[in-house]
């Protein structure tokens, strides 16, 4: 099946710092999305990027679908970064959204 | 914006009891999915679906069955409950490139 496979597993980081999380997906079938999840809370998307390079705000996510990679950067980080970024992919020929195992970022004051 | 509603969000039931978690969206979207999330683990697909009485096996259906009834709702049954099923479920829907997910169903198996 489908593997998504995301690195770190946590990450501590002190306010303004960059944080660089990576997924590698197994299938190039996909549509890849990043996603948050504030502790204890539920998930909101944050970027769509089946390839390329895409930002919104601090966010900037950069897809090489046929490296099977993508790559989530957050700049000048702040404490209400703090939580769990998942990155997913969608199988365009199944419909099955499958999710890696997360980042845990803590951003320190 | 659309919304997900789950319920109930938080349930206690004995090993072997009969549980249903419900899932509705109010915006018609086509897919919608049942996920479990346990600590190490991210969210594991139990079920999906593209529409109503439609059903689709996700990569963790042992002891769970599920239900597209209509295109708002969809239900996840646990017909005997085991205390491995303890977790986080969430359900959540989508239509296109944008995915909308509920706040969750904590689910507790003594």
């Amino acid at each position: 099946g489908q593997q998504v496979q995301q690195s770190p597993a946590s990450l501590v980081l002190q306010e303004g710092e960059n944080a660089e999380l990576q997924c590698n997906f197994s299938s190039t079938a996909t549509r890849l999305q990043w996603f948050y999840q504030r502790p204890g809370g539920s998930l909101v998307s944050l970027l769509y990027n089946p390839s390329g390079t895409k930002h919104t705000g601090r966010l900037t996510s950069t897809t090489v679908t046929k490296e099977r990679r993508s790559s989530l950067h957050i700049s000048s980080s702040q404490t209400t970064d703090s939580g769990t970024y998942f990155c997913a992919i969608y199988n365009t020929n199944t419909g099955k959204l499958t999710f890696g195992d997360g980042t845990v970022l803590t951003v320190k004051p | 914006e659309a919304a997900v509603t789950q319920s109930p969000r938080n349930k206690v039931t004995v090993t072997g009891g009969n549980v249903t978690l419900s899932c509705r969206q109010t915006n018609s979207h086509n897919y919608m999915y049942w996920y479990r999330q346990d600590t190490g683990h991210g969210l594991r697909l139990i079920h999906y679906s593209y529409g109503a009485g439609n059903l689709q096996i996700g990569d963790v259906p042992d002891g769970y069955k599920a239900t597209r009834t209509t295109q708002e709702d969809f239900f996840l049954l646990l017909e005997l409950a085991s205390p491995s099923q303890t977790s986080l479920y969430f359900c959540a829907s989508s239509v296109g490139n944008t995915l909308y997910f509920g706040e969750g169903s904590r689910l507790i198996v003594v």
